[in-house]
């Protein structure tokens, strides 16, 4: 399968930590990157492979895997973290395509 | 630092064809995939299709029939046309550059850097 299934919407507490996840078969072999898009804004790639960011991405910002989920977590979550969630990857079947999730609301309270 | 720099027409009829390009600076063409993402007012991203620098495609395919990517890379560039648009291919579209990495497996890719958007409108 080719779908990667997030939840539509989560909200966390300023300073407190945050879980995002991403579901699909192709994960199982192969590492989902995370996207944090604000309004009127461009994607911004902020977690790759097993667990690295981009230069100039907070350490606050982690990932991981277990079986076909993807997380992607954020710990002491601030304000400015407010945006989509987006997770990534390439379809394991050997076609090649990208799909993309359907997109995580991260709202911060 | 890559940059990527898109341009295209914004309006377009039904039954129209979307062009759009976008031009890579800063860094190497070569070694990296070449992508189209677009998304609908309010929704989410929609992957449509990418290319190598030596011209390899590979399309979503859901919109195989109508989308073309190529390349020219005498000018670090990259395109995107989409045959008989409707209101359906309304939306804001990015170009991307795609990496991967993971020897040995696990293997993993990425989106990296993204061009600034392109808005499409398709209206009567």
């Amino acid at each position: 399968s080719s779908e990667l299934t997030q939840d539509p919407a989560v909200s966390v507490a300023l300073g407190q930590t945050v879980r995002i996840t991403c579901q699909g078969d192709s994960l199982r072999s192969i590492y989902a990157s995370w996207y944090q898009q604000k309004p009127g804004q461009a994607p911004v790639l902020v977690i790759y492979g097993k667990n690295n960011r981009p230069s100039g991405i907070p350490d606050r910002f982690s990932g991981s895997r277990s079986g076909t989920t993807a997380s992607l977590t954020i710990t002491g979550t601030q304000a400015e973290d407010e945006a989509d969630y987006y997770c990534n990857s390439r379809d394991s079947s050997g076609n090649h395509l990208w799909v993309f999730g359907g997109g995580t609301k991260l709202t911060v309270l | 630092q890559v940059q990527l720099q898109q341009w295209g027409a914004g309006l377009l009829k039904p039954s129209e064809t979307l062009s759009l390009t976008c031009t890579v600076s800063g860094g190497s063409f070569i070694a990296y995939y070449w992508n189209w993402i677009r998304q609908p007012p309010g929704k989410g991203l929609e992957w449509i299709g990418e290319i190598s620098h030596s011209g390899s495609t590979t399309y979503n395919p859901s919109l195989k029939n109508r989308v073309t990517i190529s390349v020219d890379t005498s000018k670090n560039q990259f395109s995107l046309k989409l045959s008989s648009v409707t209101a359906a291919d309304t939306a804001l579209y990015y170009c991307a550059r795609g990496d991967f990495g993971g020897f040995p497996p696990p293997y993993y890719y990425y989106m990296d850097v993204w061009g600034q958007g392109t808005t499409v409108t398709v209206s009567s």
